[in-house]
């Protein structure tokens, strides 16, 4: 059974600086990776899927890389709107999610 | 608008059944696969369950099997999950969300229905 594992567990940061996040599986995952974000009281929202690609009206401060095991999420300038929760997954499986919060 | 609304949370006890639905409005709804997501009080997310286009396939994650069905009716754009014998540990938001399946994500989310089982 593929495990993702996320990290750092949270990161704290301030507006204006660069977050990048970690998603590792336990087995490769080819390109199927998508990333989300969540903010408290909310639904996640679709960020990237297939690794690297944006969904619609995702800001380009955001991007993904990665294949294989090992992926990565980074934006690129924090805003004050990007404090939240990233949940990495793929297919049917969730990681445990990074907290992104201000420094 | 492309949108997803679940209803039909709420307090159970032990033992108990809850029947959950999703009204999906704004896109072509048999086109889609979809599933239902959820998320513990303070905790991360899980997949609970989808089904195919015109509900021929269905799968489970291993602690739901058996005692939980998801079901669909294109003709009134619906999903719905149907939750018995439920358990504590089924205490969570439940979120129902759209599956680009091709894609492995999931790419539209229900607002959230909050399904609480305790005496």
């Amino acid at each position: 059974e593929i495990v993702l594992t996320q990290s750092p567990a949270t990161l704290s940061l301030s507006p204006g600086e660069r977050a990048t996040l970690s998603c590792r599986a336990s087995q490769s995952v080819s390109s199927y990776l998508a990333w989300y974000q969540q903010k408290p009281g909310q639904a996640p929202r679709l960020l990237i899927y297939d690794a690297s690609n944006r969904a619609t009206g995702i800001p380009a401060r955001f991007s993904g890389s990665g294949s294989g095991t090992d992926f990565t999420l980074t934006i690129s300038s924090l805003e004050p709107e990007d404090f939240a929760v990233y949940y990495c997954q793929q297919r049917t499986l969730f990681g445990g999610g990074t907290k992104v919060e201000i420094k | 608008e492309v949108q997803l609304v679940e209803s039909g949370g709420g307090l159970v006890q032990p033992g108990g059944s809850l029947r959950l639905s999703c009204a999906a409005s704004g896109f072509t709804f048999s086109s889609y696969w979809m599933s239902w997501v959820r998320q513990a009080p303070g905790k991360g997310l899980e997949w609970v369950a989808n089904i195919k286009q015109d509900g021929s396939e269905k799968y489970y994650v291993d602690s739901v099997k058996g005692r939980f069905t998801i079901s669909r009716d294109n003709a009134k754009n619906s999903l719905y999950l149907q939750m018995n014998s439920l358990r504590a540990e089924d205490t969570a938001v439940y979120y129902c969300a759209r599956d680009m399946r091709t894609k492995g994500a999931f790419d539209i989310w229900g607002q959230g229905t909050m399904v609480t089982v305790s005496s």
